[in-house]
């Protein structure tokens, strides 16, 4: 089955600095990525979608400029958390869609968790 | 390592019939378990989240079960519709190793 795999699986950094989430699909090209986070307790939401070669939607609530999200080819979409903080902090996964015989299909990365102190 | 199993792949019913959807885990030590419904071409929606010491969550038409000892989680839709025809995904998170794991998925479909 279509592999994506997502880097890191577990950061800690101190507030103030920025954090680089790469998520790439292994086999295949992913158009269309979504970025989803989940804190403690919550269920998972999604933040953005992002398309290869254009601007990234962003889910309303979602700092745009707080969570640059580029996705540049097809089988690659980062996500950078700029200027982190602690409330940031939270479990971040990636997802990467895939047409299969007329179905669309996402696959999901295992995901990053985020400490910021 | 924990597998996430969903059953049936596929299921059809006409509208207004109550279903049930199965969702299996070879790990019991998860932190807690979600239900999500994805629509073609979108990203997940969360539908129901248990945590690991709950049984079971209700919202509208939908009620999730979970079963940490057998593993097991069942999502019931009561009077189904058209428009739930979706796949809908379950997936647990193990607190430990802080992954989430996606089941196979169901692809329902509700017909007129």
């Amino acid at each position: 089955g279509a592999v994506v795999s997502q880097h890191p699986s577990r950061v800690i950094c101190k507030s103030g600095t920025s954090v680089k989430i790469e998520c790439r699909s292994l086999d295949f090209q992913a158009t269309t990525m979504f970025w989803y986070r989940q804190f403690p307790k919550k269920s998972l939401m999604l933040m953005a979608t992002s398309n290869e070669g254009s601007k990234a939607t962003y889910e309303q609530g979602v700092e745009k400029d707080k969570f640059l999200i580029n996705h540049a080819s097809l089988t690659l979409s980062t996500l950078t958390v700029t200027s982190a903080h602690p409330e940031d902090s939270s479990f971040y996964i990636c997802s990467a869609s895939l047409s299969q015989g007329g179905n669309e299909k996402l696959f999901f990365g295992s995901g990053t968790q985020l400490s910021v102190l | 390592k924990q597998e996430v199993t969903q059953i049936p792949a596929a299921l059809s019913v006409p509208e207004g019939e109550n279903l049930v959807l199965n969702c299996s885990f070879t790990d019991s030590a998860i932190y807690n378990l979600q239900w999500f419904r994805q629509d073609p071409g979108k990203g997940l929606t969360s539908l129901l989240l248990i945590q690991s010491s709950q049984r079971e969550q209700t919202s509208g038409r939908l009620n999730a079960s979970l079963d940490k000892s057998s593993g097991r989680s069942t999502l019931y839709i009561a009077a189904s519709q058209p428009g739930d025809s979706a796949t809908y995904l379950c997936a647990v998170f193990t607190g430990t190793a802080s992954k989430l794991t996606f089941g196979t998925g169901t692809r329902l479909q509700v017909t007129l």
